[in-house]
């Protein structure tokens, strides 16, 4: 069945680069998400991606992805203290709001 | 737009006790879902819904129904709560394929719910 890996936690300096790393196993997923979840709140949508693209960028973030090996990257660059919190993946399935959550990965950010 | 709203914010039950918790978006999205969240275990889907009238089962459905009556409500229902349903629920909303904001999954705030 599907399903999506993600490291537990990172834990990096104020300032430096973050990257977050998750893998997948549904070669038909058509996009896949970034989500951000700060204790106690919900989901925010940080960026996703179509699965005909290899990058993305947005401000402080670029997505990459690898089809062959299924492998989808967040760097944050610049990295700030009010970016820790719990970063989530997320691959679509059949484009119904079905979506496969990878774990989560707790960003430590130290000033 | 409020976007996607959940009620109650927090509940406790007894085991054996029944609820609903309450979802809608005012985004005219045809696709709603439910999800759990509980701690080192990510997301998991419980049921979703392309559209009023249709509904469907996710990864964990055992102990939950849901009814789309109407496109922006999409209410889930506890039968009989136990202590293995304590957990943190999500509801989400998305607009069907085309446009390029379609691709945008929203999640409400959420609703945590422990049962004793």
């Amino acid at each position: 069945g599907e399903d999506v890996e993600q490291s537990l936690f990172l834990s990096v300096r104020e300032g430096d680069s973050s990257v977050i790393n998750c893998t997948y196993t549904d070669s038909s997923s058509t996009y896949l998400y970034w989500y951000k979840q700060e204790p106690g709140a919900g989901l925010q949508l940080l960026t996703y991606i179509f699965s005909n693209m290899d990058m993305k960028q947005d401000q402080r973030l670029t997505v990459l992805l690898n089809k062959k090996d299924k492998h989808l990257s967040l760097r944050i660059a610049d990295t700030q203290t009010g970016d820790s919190a719990i970063y989530f993946c997320a691959e679509n399935i059949g484009n119904t709001g079905k979506l496969i959550f990878g774990q989560g990965t707790t960003l430590q950010v130290k000033p | 737009n409020a976007g996607v709203t959940q009620t109650p914010k927090f509940q406790v039950l007894k085991t054996g006790q029944s609820m609903t918790l309450q979802c809608a978006q005012d985004m005219n999205h045809e696709y709603m879902s439910w999800y759990r969240q509980d701690p080192g275990m990510g997301l998991r889907l419980i049921h979703y819904s392309v559209g009023a009238g249709i509904t469907d089962q996710g990864e964990v459905p055992n102990g939950y129904n849901v009814s789309r009556s109407t496109t922006e409500d999409f209410p889930l229902r506890l039968l009989s709560a136990a202590p293995s349903q304590t957990s943190v629920y999500f509801c989400a909303s998305k607009a069907a394929g085309g446009a390029t904001s379609s691709y945008e999954q929203y999640f409400g705030p959420g609703t945590r719910l422990t049962v004793t």
